[in-house]
């Protein structure tokens, strides 16, 4: 069945360091991308997304990178700050609407 | 103003007792899912209904029985509880799948445990 693997599973970096996450999804349908930002004890909330007619996308310090024949896509922040920490989740989805989510990375930033 | 909302935000019960989730959004949007995020923060989609009509219905007990009265709610009634079922659950709702795939708006959560 479809499924997302999310490496790593923890990421500690100093603060101004990059971080970067990376997934793997299964499903060859797949063509929407979207990466989850959850606080702790809050809601996930949307960060940036993908689809699959784009190999890059960038907002701000955020971007993320789409490799279709490999079936890889990645999350990089850049110049990280302590607002950062958090859990991340990547996922992907086919035009059926359902969205599988990769196992989450809980991202620390060290002052 | 809240776009989705979730009701009780906390819920302590007992094995074996029934309880509801319920879930509003005003977005105006034609899907809305539940999800279940265990100990370990894995999000998994349980439900999914599109205009009142079921669209995704995973692996998940009969004793989980979901509800949509209409497009802007959708509620989550769970028989005989157990142990497992302790867990947050998230509603969430997005435009249809109709229009494609679009972002999903997430409420606070309902942290349900069971005694």
């Amino acid at each position: 069945g479809e499924n997302v693997e999310q490496h790593p599973s923890t990421l500690s970096v100093q603060e101004g360091d990059s971080a970067v996450i990376k997934c793997t999804y299964s499903d060859s349908a797949s063509n929407y991308f979207p990466w989850y930002k959850q606080e702790l004890g809050k809601r996930p909330q949307l960060i940036i997304d993908i689809r699959s007619n784009v190999g890059e996308k960038k907002d701000q310090r955020i971007a993320v990178t789409l490799n279709k024949t490999a079936k890889h896509f990645s999350l990089h922040i850049t110049e990280t700050q302590p607002e950062d920490s958090a859990v991340y989740f990547c996922a992907a989805s086919n035009s059926a609407s359902k969205i599988i989510f990769g196992s989450g990375t809980r991202l620390s930033i060290r002052p | 103003d809240t776009a989705v909302s979730q009701t009780p935000k906390y819920l302590v019960t007992q094995m074996g007792n029934d309880k509801s989730i319920k879930c509003e959004q005003n977005l105006g949007h034609d899907t809305m899912y539940w999800y279940k995020q265990d100990s370990k923060k894995f999000l998994k989609i349980m439900f999914s209904y599109n205009n009142k009509e079921l669209i995704i219905n995973e692996t998940v007990p009969n004793r989980f029985s979901p509800k949509s009265p209409d497009k802007a709610h959708l509620n989550l009634h769970i028989n005989s509880l157990e142990l497992g079922d302790s867990a947050v659950y998230f509603c969430a709702s997005s435009l249809g799948p109709g229009q494609g795939v679009y972002e999903q708006y997430f409420g606070p959560g309902t942290r349900l445990t069971v005694t």
